[in-house]
């Protein structure tokens, strides 16, 4: 079974500032996907940014970028230039693609992401 | 733009009670998902399906059941309802093939158990 840790509850920071969220996660698997999910104040669950796991490159969306660490089981999200809309929980998500990619997502716990004006 | 939608945003039920909560996308999505999603906690699995009248447990399934008559429609059902039950019910969806794997989630339904 894997796990997927998020070891930040809750974080702060001013606009404009760059904030790191970070993630672990514990698999035997080869074949995996990672992602990271944002859930604004009014729920709606949505992507962030993807990873897959056998591509050495780092994944990168506008502002949003991971530090995707293999070996280590680290897969790390950085916002630049922080923005009052990114104030939301951010899940870290982990999903074993040997079945297709039809089994479900594996999440942490989460990190409540506050940006300060 | 992929919908997925939940019957109710909030509901309100007693102990014992069967719930069922339903959930409907109109992307033509083979997989669908339910998921619980409660403080500190995060979301965890309840149960899948891949298609129509398959599902498969995922890690907290006591409980629960759901039905897949039809592709786009996904319901969860409670069959007596308990208090240790209230919590968020996120519904997703994700098509079979698409390299991306993206899941999409619906709103949520708040359910408390009185």
């Amino acid at each position: 079974a894997q796990t997927v840790t998020q070891s930040q509850p809750e974080m702060s920071v001013q606009e404009a500032e760059t904030v790191t969220l970070s993630c672990t996660y514990d698999t035997s698997e080869n074949n995996y996907y990672l992602f990271w999910y944002k859930q604004p104040p009014s729920r709606q669950m949505i992507l962030v940014i993807r990873q897959e796991a056998y591509k050495q490159q780092n994944a990168t969306e506008n502002r949003f970028s991971v530090n995707f660490q293999k070996a280590a089981k680290s897969f790390s999200l950085k916002i630049s230039d922080s923005q009052l809309g990114d104030t939301a929980m951010y899940f870290c998500a982990f999903m074993d693609y040997s079945g297709g990619g039809a089994d479900g997502l594996t999440f942490g716990k989460g990190t409540h992401l506050i940006i300060q004006p | 733009d992929v919908k997925v939608t939940q019957s109710s945003r909030y509901l309100v039920k007693r102990t014992g009670e069967k719930v069922f909560l339903e959930c409907v996308q109109d992307m033509d999505h083979e997989n669908m998902f339910w998921y619980r999603q409660d403080p500190g906690l995060g979301l965890r699995l309840i149960y899948f399906s891949y298609d129509v009248k398959m599902k498969e447990k995922g890690d907290i399934p006591e409980g629960y059941s759901v039905s897949r008559e039809k592709k786009e429609r996904f319901s969860l059902i409670l069959e007596s309802a308990s208090t240790n039950q209230t919590s968020m019910y996120l519904c997703a969806s994700s098509p079979r093939t698409s390299g991306k794997n993206e899941q999409f989630f619906g709103p949520g339904t708040r359910l408390t158990v009185l």
